[in-house]
């Protein structure tokens, strides 16, 4: 069975600062990617997805990920986080079925 | 409707008893699914519908856990005899079809039990 890890369960972190959150899953075969933000009292939000092409995808509010099949790894980046980017971050990944397997989740918080 | 909605948003019941939680999906959307997401954990996959049927149901975690969706929109998720251990937030979502996972979550709702 597929497995989605994110190394991070906490991130602290200043305005300004680049931030950079990790994720791995287990699976061989295609693979659709996702990563989904979840705003304090509100519910889960796609951020970005990934399903072929361009292994480098630019998603909302200047968040880039990056597809590695070779390490399978999908990391989430933003070179300079805003306040407003507190919020909890989960990696997705579908890979045979339909549902997805999601991470245990990393919460961001940035200082002002 | 213009997003997933969820009710009710909060719900307490006494161990042993049977709850249902509702699901209203984005109009036009047939593929449906139930996430169950515990206190810091992401969410787990219960239940997958595509149009009427239950396309996957591998996720539900025992008998006690049951869900329908008799017209292919409308979802309830039904629990019989719920335990404390059932306590978590519920979370339903949407995609236009199976085939584009990109998928819209409600709001959830919030199982205590006590």
């Amino acid at each position: 069975a597929q497995s989605v890890s994110q190394h991070n369960h906490h991130v602290i972190l200043s305005e300004a600062a680049s931030l950079e959150l990790g994720c791995n899953y287990s699976y061989g075969g295609t693979v659709n990617l996702f990563w989904y933000v979840q705003y304090p009292g509100q519910h889960l939000q796609l951020l970005l997805k990934y399903f072929s092409g361009d292994p480098l995808v630019k998603g909302i509010k200047g968040f880039e990920a990056e597809f590695i099949k070779s390490k399978f790894s999908f990391n989430l980046r933003k070179p300079s986080v805003q306040w407003s980017d507190t919020a909890e971050y989960f990696c997705a990944v579908k890979a045979a079925g339909n549902k997805l397997t999601f991470g245990g989740g990393t919460r961001v918080l940035v200082k002002p | 409707g213009a997003g997933v909605s969820q009710t009710p948003s909060n719900k307490v019941t006494e161990k042993g008893k049977y709850v249902e939680l509702r699901c209203d999906p984005i109009s036009g959307h047939t593929a449906l699914y139930w996430y169950r997401q515990s206190l810091g954990q992401g969410p787990e996959f219960l239940i997958y519908f595509q149009g009427t049927g239950a396309a996957d149901d591998s996720g539900l975690p025992n008998d006690r856990f049951f869900a329908v969706r008799p017209e292919g929109s409308v979802s309830t998720l039904k629990i019989q005899r719920t335990e404390r251990g059932d306590s978590a937030m519920y979370l339903c979502a949407s995609s236009l079809n199976g085939g584009k996972p990109e998928a819209f979550f409600g709001q959830g709702t919030r199982l205590t039990v006590v």
